[in-house]
């Protein structure tokens, strides 16, 4: 069973547009990762955000924790094509070497 | 960084034959390992954890006695397919962190090995 599900699970849109990707769930996390996967790769860490209402900027990518801990958002600015790739959310409930939950993916294009 | 090293990157076995694949934290020690699956155009889904010096814990619907799971060093962890078959072909991920450090920071990722059963 799948406890975060991302939207839209693919996107394919043209260099220097706008996007957003959804990560939702029911359940509450403790904190909440952002990878990128290559393929044949696996995920590379993009940030990892905790508290509810947090919002983290990495150059072109703003990640969002939702105010109850329950979803987040991945939004891109003047998309590259050196941002496709596979996009995973995955949650955590606890602080120690607890196991992932991650969510359903989202695959990302971006025409040149 | 932490680095998370995965071996074989890929590897092509005979139906019923045995694989083992080792992930190794180069830099840094870890209690605790996991082990995921990926089919094609599909997420992660976990299989195990490892941990250092005791039994793996196991997924539901996970075959224990197929995916054996050997943690016997701080830095190194096994997965062994067992009587492997043509349905256990997939892409295979370790991930692990160093120990003590918290739930702030996330997980570091070997760069996964394909097997393909034939």
């Amino acid at each position: 069973t799948q406890l975060l599900e991302q939207s839209p699970q693919f996107l394919s849109i043209q260099e220097g547009e706008n996007l957003t990707v959804y990560c939702n769930s029911s359940s509450v996390f403790s904190s909440l990762q952002w990878y990128r996967q290559e393929p044949g790769e696996g995920p590379v860490l993009l940030v990892t955000v905790v508290t509810g209402g947090e919002v983290k900027k990495l150059k072109r990518l703003t990640f969002q924790f939702g105010d109850a801990r329950k979803d987040s958002s991945l939004h891109i600015t003047a998309a590259q094509p050196g941002d496709t790739g596979l996009y995973l959310c995955a949650g955590a409930r606890g602080f120690g070497n607890e196991k992932l939950t991650f969510g359903t993916g989202t695959r990302l294009t971006i025409i040149p | 960084g932490a680095v998370v090293s995965q071996h074989p990157s890929w590897v092509i076995c005979k139906s019923g034959t045995s694989v083992k694949i080792e992930c190794r934290s180069l830099d840094f020690q870890a209690t605790t390992m996991f082990w995921y699956r990926q089919f094609p155009k599909q997420s992660l889904m976990l299989m195990a954890t490892s941990n250092e010096g005791s039994k793996a814990t196991y997924e539901q619907g996970v075959e224990k006695d197929k995916f054996l799971i050997n943690h016997a060093s701080l830095t190194l962890s096994t997965l062994t397919v067992t009587s492997a078959h043509p349905e256990d072909s997939s892409f295979y991920i370790c991930s692990a962190r160093p120990s003590g450090q918290g739930g702030t920071y996330g997980y570091t990722f070997g760069s996964g090995t394909r097997l393909t059963v034939v």
